[in-house]
């Protein structure tokens, strides 16, 4: 049972906008900022998202990443192929990072 | 280039021991908090533990207190992972990453090792 929740699942058609949500408590994401990573199929992850909204460079702007209260959301626009992978929110609580369960994205 | 290199995965038993390192390059070590995180087969990422720069806080996931030791050596830009009493719970893919502190805020981890993975069966 993960400390932060997410969606297992999504899906979306090519060029398609989809979110996948995360929810926490005040103790994390509600005190913290919120971490988005990618794990393409076989690989480790990579940060996809920082600091709520920020993208590192090399991360396409079709991805973007928002904050209210105790919930975050994930948002890919113009929906690819290679966007198909599992994709993890995180956040510090007290002294440990906290992760969701992962929601796995298709692409149809 | 910013690269994170695991080593010392393997088979080991139930209640048996092993010891993962991390070789860190491309960016200058002592100056980042590191962490281990670890993914059981087909399930989600689980934060293991982390330290400071220099090794002088450590902190730990509850089910692995008392039985696993971070530390690192920033002389060889290493970082270890001592793990005893190994449970059959413990198998996973256990990844190296670095820290990103902002404001002596912790922030997000960037890079990623390519991961080792640790099997405990009999």
């Amino acid at each position: 049972q993960s400390v932060l929740t997410q969606p297992p699942s999504a899906s979306g058609t090519p060029g398609q906008r989809v979110t996948i949500s995360c929810s926490g408590s005040s103790s994390n994401i509600g005190s913290n900022t919120v971490n988005w990573y990618q794990q393409l199929p076989g690989t480790a992850p990579k940060l996809l998202i920082y600091s709520n909204n920020q993208r590192p460079s090399g991360v396409p702007d079709r991805f973007s990443g928002s904050k209210s209260g105790t919930s975050a959301s994930l948002a890919i626009s113009g929906l690819q192929s290679e966007d198909e992978a599992d994709y993890y929110c995180a956040a510090w609580d007290d002294s440990r990072v906290v992760f969701g369960g992962g929601t796995k994205l298709t692409v149809l | 280039e910013v690269q994170l290199v695991e080593s010392g995965g393997g088979l080991v038993q139930p209640g048996g021991s092993l010891r993962l390192s991390c070789a860190a390059s491309g960016f200058t070590f002592s100056s980042y908090w590191m962490s281990w995180v670890r993914q059981a087969p087909g399930k989600g990422l689980e934060w293991v533990a982390n330290i400071k720069q220099d090794g002088s806080e450590k902190y730990y996931v509850d089910s692995v207190k008392g039985r696993f030791t971070i530390s690192r050596d920033n002389a060889k830009n290493s970082l270890y992972l001592q793990m005893n009493s190994l449970r059959a719970e413990d198998t996973a893919v256990y990844y190296c990453a670095r820290e990103v502190v902002v404001a002596a805020t912790h922030g997000w981890f960037d890079p990623w090792g390519q991961g080792t993975l640790v099997t405990v069966s009999s």
